[in-house]
């Protein structure tokens, strides 16, 4: 069964450095995302993205935040200058027929 | 704006059911979902259903949709060990827009 994939499962990084998560979504989706879940709380819509463009975005994804679809597999979301507040499980997620949903297995994010 | 709320914590032996509740407030929802987290896992998508349900049953897995009161439940039958997680109640207005979260009920079984 087609998979989403991440890398890496984990990183560890210090504060104010950036960090570049990396996701491969399914193969014949056009709808990506990026989520996040802080320990102990829900999980949160961080950014869509489709045709090349962010379609959707949350209070969260500010400026210190952006994804990229560098070529026709990988989608990424970079974080420019991290802070502590960053330290999450980020997952990837894609959509291809509407309705069902597909969530990587997550890159946990600390930042020291 | 959208909210769904679901409790923190179900145990139940094995072998009973278990019933794990959600509520939501999004009047446009129109797909509602379960998802399954097993400990260092993703997100498994279990089921979903189309707000203009009020039933679907797959295998052990019963989804009762209640609009009026914007409820939605999961039923496991014959609950094993192996669905130890957490289940994550989730919302969405459909076309590609972003779904929206529960915090996610733990379920325990206990053998």
């Amino acid at each position: 069964e087609p998979e989403v994939t991440q890398t890496p499962s984990h990183q560890v990084t210090q504060m104010g450095q950036e960090v570049i998560l990396r996701c491969v979504p399914i193969s014949n989706h056009l709808y990506f995302y990026w989520y996040r879940q802080i320990l102990g709380q829900k999980v949160e819509f961080l950014v869509s993205f489709y045709n090349n463009e962010i379609s959707e975005k949350s209070e969260i994804f500010d400026d210190q935040f952006s994804v990229e679809r560098p070529d026709g597999s990988n989608f990424t979301l970079k974080i420019r200058s991290t802070k502590l507040e960053d330290s999450a499980m980020y997952f990837c997620a894609s959509m291809g027929g509407g309705e069902k949903l597909f969530f990587g297995s997550g890159t946990q994010l600390s930042v020291l | 704006g959208e909210d769904v709320e679901q409790s923190l914590f179900l145990s139940v032996r094995e072998g009973d059911s278990s019933v794990i509740n959600c509520t939501y407030t999004d009047s446009s929802s129109t797909y509602l979902y379960w998802y399954k987290q097993e400990p260092g896992a993703g997100l498994q998508l279990l089921t979903y259903i189309f707000s203009n349900m009020d039933m679907k049953q797959d295998q052990r897995l019963t989804v009762l949709l209640n609009k009026k009161d914007k409820h939605l439940s999961l039923r496991i039958a014959d609950t094993q060990t192996g669905d130890s997680a957490i289940y994550f109640c989730a919302e969405s207005p459909g076309g590609y827009q972003k779904v929206t979260f529960g915090i996610g009920t733990k379920l325990q079984v206990i053998p």
